[in-house]
């Protein structure tokens, strides 16, 4: 939304596969947020990134991992190790500290 | 993580004012309210948000009680177009990234 850049909106993958979902955004945001939604529930913090080369751990990191090697993309890869990977993922920027989050419009991951 | 707690659903006839309550008793002293709202299937986008004093923007006001414990959102004149999950969150800053915790929010119909 707005100049952040989720794709593909619909991806489908056999259970076993790794699967990376893409983010990237013009807005000159420094953090970036990756966050997980299940049908009829609220969002949930998988990593974020304040800087460059520097990621953290959410509250649903595992089975999940990410890079942040330019200021414009954070990646999401969702590996085999992640039990239930079907579900809404959306990525989110922020400018700086106590600013709003802006979203992406979502990746409806399904895995088969 | 400052938990909030609001209404699983509410209605409101279209002209009228939408008044969203939350309640974040757990709330401390450095910590922002802010307000999102998501229209099925797309990504939240950003209403609202304050630290002590009331706030008003184009799109809603933000009554935040003086013990800061509880805030209600003001849609002041309802459409449609404002049927929504509006959710209510308390936003912690850890190294200077905004965590973003979602609860289930306030599924908003607005009726004809």
């Amino acid at each position: 939304d707005g100049g952040i850049t989720q794709s593909p909106k619909y991806l489908f993958r056999k259970e076993g596969q790794n699967v990376t979902l893409s983010c990237e955004q013009n807005l000159n945001h420094d953090a970036m947020y990756w966050y997980r939604q299940d049908p009829g529930q609220g969002l949930r913090l998988i990593y974020y990134s304040q800087i460059v080369n520097d990621f953290q751990k959410g509250d649903i990191a595992e089975g999940y991992s990410v890079s942040r090697e330019k200021k414009e993309s954070f990646p999401l890869t969702v590996t085999s190790a992640q039990k239930n990977p079907t579900a809404f993922y959306l990525c989110a920027t922020s400018f700086q500290m106590n600013t709003e989050a802006f979203f992406g419009q979502g990746t409806r991951l399904t895995v088969v | 993580d400052a938990k909030t707690t609001q209404p699983p659903s509410m209605d409101c006839a279209e002209g009228r004012a939408a008044n969203l309550p939350c309640n974040h008793s757990t709330i401390s002293g450095n910590e922002y309210v802010y307000w999102y709202r998501q229209i099925h299937s797309q990504g939240p986008q950003y209403i609202i948000h304050g630290l002590k004093n009331n706030e008003t923007n184009e799109m809603a006001s933000l009554i935040i009680t003086e013990d800061r414990k509880s805030s209600t959102l003001i849609l002041p004149h309802a459409t449609l177009r404002d049927t929504a999950v509006y959710y209510c969150i308390v936003s912690l800053l850890i190294q200077g990234a905004q965590k973003l915790v979602f609860g289930q929010g306030t599924r908003l119909t607005i009726n004809p």
